[in-house]
């Protein structure tokens, strides 16, 4: 049973456009979510974050966007560079679960110059 | 400066044998972490630990091992019961909820 779901496996854009990347998660404990970015042959590194009491977060050219009662979040990226892909997952983490997160499958982002 | 560091980078492993990757934290995290990614898998929880001389099954534990000695230490051993091991490995650490430190990976291939 897959609780946080990043259904589409990867999306291309043109640089310079919006990236927008999409996760839903199905366990309504969840109150914490975090978004990585991971290179080929490396480990993830931490992108941004939000907690349920928010409803938006933004960092620079990335936006976390949740929606509760829809239990969705998106990761918005204004202007996409080249640099940025890779692949992005999508984590959520419940209050009672110690640190634990659960991870989405991932989605491969590609800028096209 | 504080990290986590994974090491060899590249393993090779011949059928029937067992082999160990390293996890080191200076980060003073509590928790510890092993994951696998496979293409199209995501991140899959091998193991993790909360706190030293105590740690869990993940989702897949079957045909590895690990202990927690050490605060600062989490190594895996893949044994020779695990009859898909090649895989990139990746370790975590974290203190508390906002997030884990990652290493950089190790890549396991069965030769």
């Amino acid at each position: 049973d897959q609780q946080v779901k990043q259904n589409s496996p990867s999306l291309s854009v043109q640089e310079g456009r919006i990236s927008i990347l999409n996760c839903d998660y199905t366990n309504s404990m969840f109150d914490y979510f975090l978004w990585y970015k991971k290179y080929p042959a490396e480990g993830p590194t931490f992108l941004i974050s939000i907690s349920s009491i928010k409803d938006k977060n933004e960092d620079g050219r990335f936006t976390v966007f949740l929606n509760k009662s829809a239990k969705h979040l998106s990761l918005h990226i204004v202007p996409s560079q080249p640099g940025d892909s890779a692949v992005y997952f999508c984590a959520a983490s419940a209050e009672g679960a110690n640190s634990k997160l659960t991870f989405g499958k991932g989605i491969t982002l590609s800028v096209r110059p | 400066d504080g990290g986590i560091t994974q090491s060899p980078k590249y393993l090779f492993r011949k059928e029937g044998q067992n082999v160990t990757l390293s996890c080191e934290q200076n980060l003073n995290h509590d928790a510890m972490y092993w994951y696998r990614q496979d293409p199209g898998q995501g991140l899959r929880l091998i193991y993790y630990s909360q706190i030293v001389n105590d740690f869990q099954k993940g989702d897949i534990a079957e045909g590895y091992s690990v202990s927690r000695e050490k605060k600062e230490s989490f190594p895996l051993t893949v044994t020779s019961a695990q009859k898909n091991p090649t895989a990139f490995y990746l370790c975590a650490s974290s203190s508390g909820r906002r997030g884990y430190t990652f290493g950089s990976g190790t890549r396991l291939t069965v030769v």
